[in-house]
């Protein structure tokens, strides 16, 4: 069965610092992958996506994230986290050949940013 | 900037009442969805909608549940006996073909008592 594995569930950071946040699924072919942001009290806000072409893709607020085919990754960076980047982050997967209509989510990793 | 809208933002009720959670998708958009997230789990799909009827539904989407697009802006969840289970953030979202991304309202934050 297709899933996707966020395998921290709390990170924290310093203001400044860089940031990486660890996403891997399971599925026979090509996904469609995608990072959403939940800030406390909001709703899912999307950051960025991969459909196909370049395995790096970048997002808004600064985020980046990159596909790598033979690790089943996409991981999200950010070179300097600002304290407004704390949130939840979920990373998903569209399975079926691109057909977004039924999202797999991650569970999650809760980024806290100290000063 | 265009975004789905959800009310209420909280809702609390009895178990056994009836709810309908409402929702006013992106105006363009084709096909709607229902999320939900149990405090401290994942969001999970519940249901797709295109076309005035259900395309795919989870196993959570049992009978007590219904979605209906009453006139041409609204979406709506409908729980017809609430248990205590059905306590959870449920998110409607949108988006504009099968294959493009969805966008997701605030929530609503539903709590049966």
């Amino acid at each position: 069965a297709q899933s996707v594995t966020q395998p921290d569930i709390h990170i924290t950071v310093s203001e400044g610092a860089s940031l990486e946040l660890r996403c891997n699924y399971s599925y026979g072919a090509t996904p469609y992958l995608f990072w959403y942001v939940q800030s406390p009290g909001q709703g899912l806000q999307l950051l960025l996506k991969y459909f196909s072409g370049d395995t790096l893709v970048q997002g808004i607020k600064g985020f980046e994230a990159e596909f790598k085919r033979s690790q089943s990754s996409f991981n999200l960076r950010k070179p300097s986290v600002h304290w407004s980047d704390a949130a939840e982050y979920f990373c998903a997967v569209a399975p079926y050949g691109g057909a977004t209509n039924k999202l797999i989510f991650g569970t999650g990793t809760l980024l806290a940013v100290q000063p | 900037e265009p975004e789905v809208t959800q009310t209420p933002s909280h809702q609390v009720t009895q178990m056994g009442q009836e709810v309908i959670l409402r929702c006013v998708p992106i105006s363009n958009h084709l096909y709607f969805y229902w999320y939900r997230q149990i405090l401290g789990q994942k969001v999970e799909f519940l249901v797709s909608f295109y076309n005035n009827e259900i395309s795919e539904k989870s196993e959570i989407f049992d009978d007590q549940f219904s979605v209906e697009r009453p006139d041409g802006s609204n979406f709506t969840l409908k729980i017809r006996s609430t248990k205590l289970e059905d306590s959870a953030m449920y998110f409607c979202a949108s988006s504009e073909a099968f294959n493009t991304e969805a966008f997701f309202g605030q929530g609503t934050r539903l709590t049966v008592v």
